[in-house]
């Protein structure tokens, strides 16, 4: 079952601007993570963040956490055309450390102008 | 990092026929992979846990006989759509974990094959 649900569904943006995408989700978890899906390809992990962060980076990238909304954003810094893709925050449940099983959000695609 | 591959990547057959999707991890022995469905614009859709030497385990409202999952050896991982229909075209996506780092750490982490688009006439 579906957890997570994402905003925007879809967001357009010029390159060099900031793109802030939302993940909200339903049950406690282990942590949450962000993946990058190309039109008809499959999915890249681009960053984790375990329950008990509240942030963390990764190059242009930054993603927060807020267990107690269960919610997390990823921001995207000075987007670039190649940032366009779909992008999907995933949660590894409280009871699902050792299964490794994932709930994906709905995915907020974005398209970066040039 | 850590490759998975599937094949194949496309697939066209006619309704009735069976279709094999195998998933293959190719730098690392995974004792669990994943299947996901996509259906356009959608999400993925956990199907169900693949687990080596053993049965899988399917998510609520999957099929187990529709879709048979073998999980024969550490790299690799198969997903046969029996009597196929023209419901069943969708973007399957298998995904693996690498055992190689202790739990929990080695949940946390799932690498992705590059999907199968099925399309059933």
């Amino acid at each position: 079952s579906q957890q997570g649900e994402e905003d925007p569904q879809a967001l357009s943006i010029q390159e060099g601007e900031n793109a802030t995408m939302n993940c909200s989700y339903k049950t406690s978890i282990n942590n949450l993570q962000w993946y990058r899906q190309n039109s008809g390809r499959g999915l890249v992990h681009l960053i984790l963040i375990r329950s008990n962060e509240r942030e963390k980076h990764s190059g242009r990238l930054r993603v927060t956490l807020d267990t107690s909304k269960k919610s997390s954003s990823l921001l995207i810094t000075a987007s670039r055309a190649a940032d366009t893709a779909s992008y999907f925050c995933a949660t590894l449940g409280r009871g699902s450390s050792n299964t490794g099983k994932l709930i994906f959000g709905q995915g907020t695609t974005l398209q970066v102008k040039p | 990092g850590a490759v998975v591959s599937q094949h194949p990547s496309r697939v066209i057959c006619k309704s009735g026929t069976s279709v094999k999707i195998e998933c293959r991890s190719l730098d690392f022995q995974a004792t669990t992979m994943f299947w996901y469905r996509q259906f356009p614009k959608q999400s993925l859709m956990l199907m169900a846990t693949s687990n080596e030497g053993s049965k899988a385990t399917y998510e609520q409202g999957v099929e187990k006989d529709k879709f048979l999952i073998n999980h024969a050896s550490l790299t690799l991982s198969t997903l046969t759509v029996t009597s196929a229909h023209p419901e069943d075209s969708s973007f399957y996506i298998c995904s693996a974990r690498d055992p190689g780092t202790p739990l929990p750490a080695s949940g946390d982490t799932q690498y992705f094959g590059p999907g199968t688009r099925l399309t059933v006439l």
